[in-house]
């Protein structure tokens, strides 16, 4: 079974300038997370998909959003980029919404990706 | 605000000796997971713990999840250099009536020969 696939797996913007990366989730999984991992922050929940709808956010501003295909691919996008926005940026799938761990006993492991190593300058 | 917590930060060990990483959640968690990334990957899913006071174990680790269910602890004995990487707790924190993975801070091990 394939694994979690991101694109680019690199990238180089400049400040202002609006990025989107790409996730493909294991086949059969249908809950996508994405997070920013930096040295300074660690690893920071962005938002999660299932089913094509958004089903939580983390503490981010509105200029990084998402949006899932029924095919359950995923993408984020992110406008007017800062300089604080170079991160590692990790998309995970999983079988259960994670949005429900809290009262769901099922296996939600996340699987992650690759990453995809953003700078901004 | 609700949070995880991970102590220490990094941990250095010679080779062959034992590393515990300890986590801490300002509330009571549903399950709690461990994760571990190795320098220069993504992280990689190890267990996850459901009940009170359960405790697992994969070969050298072992994993603890506290009676309140507000602790966890990874312990690994005789570490290896194939240890080496940022070892990760998880859990989901309620935030607006649904629930956010958080994760801890991470503990980094460094394995020396």
């Amino acid at each position: 079974k394939a694994g979690v696939t991101q694109t680019p797996r690199y990238l180089i913007k400049t400040r202002g300038q609006q990025v989107t990366l790409s996730c493909s989730p294991i086949s059969g999984h249908r809950s996508v997370s994405w997070y920013q991992q930096t040295p300074g922050q660690g690893l920071q929940f962005l938002f999660e998909y299932f089913s094509e709808t958004q089903r939580n956010k983390g503490n981010f501003p509105g200029r990084f959003s998402g949006r899932q295909f029924s095919n359950s691919r995923s993408e984020m996008n992110v406008s007017t980029l800062e300089l604080g926005d170079s991160a590692l940026y990790l998309c995970a799938s999983s079988l259960s919404p994670l949005s429900l761990a809290g009262r769901s006993f099922s296996n939600n492991e996340q699987f992650f990706g690759p990453g995809t190593r953003l700078t901004v300058l | 605000g609700q949070q995880v917590m991970q102590i220490p930060q990094y941990q250095h060990v010679q080779e062959g000796e034992d590393f515990t990483t300890y986590c801490n959640s300002s509330t009571t968690l549903s399950n709690i997971q461990w994760y571990k990334q190795r320098p220069g990957g993504h992280p990689v899913f190890l267990i996850q713990l459901v009940k009170s006071g359960e405790v697992k174990k994969q070969k050298r680790l072992t994993f603890q999840f506290g009676e309140a269910k507000k602790n966890s602890s990874l312990h690994i004995t005789a570490t290896q250099t194939t240890d080496v990487g940022t070892y990760f707790c998880a859990g989901p924190l309620s935030s607006g009536g649904s629930y956010i993975p958080t994760f801890g801070r991470g503990t980094s091990l460094i394995v020396h020969p």
